[in-house]
């Protein structure tokens, strides 16, 4: 049974562009929360997608949206990269009326 | 809204001794509460939660927390912390009195233990 899978693993991209990062959630599962991590910071909610809507949106910016498809997976689209957008991104996956969230193991970005 | 405070940042101890590790959260009238254990270049793992029921949780692999309700702590402790234990911990916490879905962590607590 595979867990949540990312991809890619690493990504290197320039001030001013645009990334994808893309997630499948854990086999039953159907909510999809995305979150992003600093370097020596704990993660910060992004947004959760759950029946293909936003269900629930944290203190980002309007740069950061995202998808949900018909299959459940997922993907987070950053536009205007910043310096400060440099960080872990995790997606985790919860299976309907769960709070119990299982993260992948993130997409590396790096911004220069 | 939630906020998570984990007091230490970081905690050496040797081999075979306890720990706890402490998370405080901001009061709410219902919370879930989680650890997560994160390893170098590794997403987090889930390692214990609370949603209800006994205040006291344990894990698979030893570790340990009870829910406080009047302190609003989550503390997580280890009678005998072993070499593979080193790691980062995040403890998160759900308001669900607010309705809300989303995971609110701590800072972290590095984790090191000393052969």
């Amino acid at each position: 049974d595979a867990g949540v899978t990312q991809s890619p693993t690493h990504l290197i991209k320039t001030r001013g562009q645009q990334v994808t990062l893309r997630c499948s959630p854990k086999s039953g599962h159907d909510t999809v929360s995305w979150y992003q991590q600093a370097l020596g910071q704990g993660p910060q909610f992004i947004f959760q997608y759950y029946e293909e809507e936003e269900r629930q949106r944290g203190n980002f910016p309007d740069r950061f949206s995202g998808h949900q498809f018909p299959n459940y997976s997922s993907e987070l689209n950053v536009n205007a990269l910043l310096l400060g957008d440099s960080a872990l991104y995790l997606c985790a996956s919860s299976p309907a009326d769960s709070v119990e969230q299982y993260f992948g193991p993130g997409t590396r970005l790096t911004v220069t | 809204a939630q906020s998570v405070t984990q007091l230490d940042s970081q905690v050496p101890v040797f081999e075979e001794a306890p720990v706890e590790l402490r998370c405080n959260y901001s009061s709410s009238v219902s919370v879930y509460l989680f650890w997560y254990v994160q390893y170098p270049n590794q997403g987090l793992q889930l390692l214990l939660k609370y949603l209800s029921g006994s205040t006291l949780v344990e894990s698979i692999n030893g570790f340990e927390a009870e829910f406080n309700k009047s302190q609003t702590s989550f503390h997580l402790r280890k009678p005998s912390v072993h070499i593979s234990d080193t790691a980062e911990y995040f403890c998160a916490v759900i308001d669900s009195g607010a309705g809300s879905y989303q995971l609110t962590f701590g800072k972290g607590t590095k984790l090191s233990v000393i052969p």
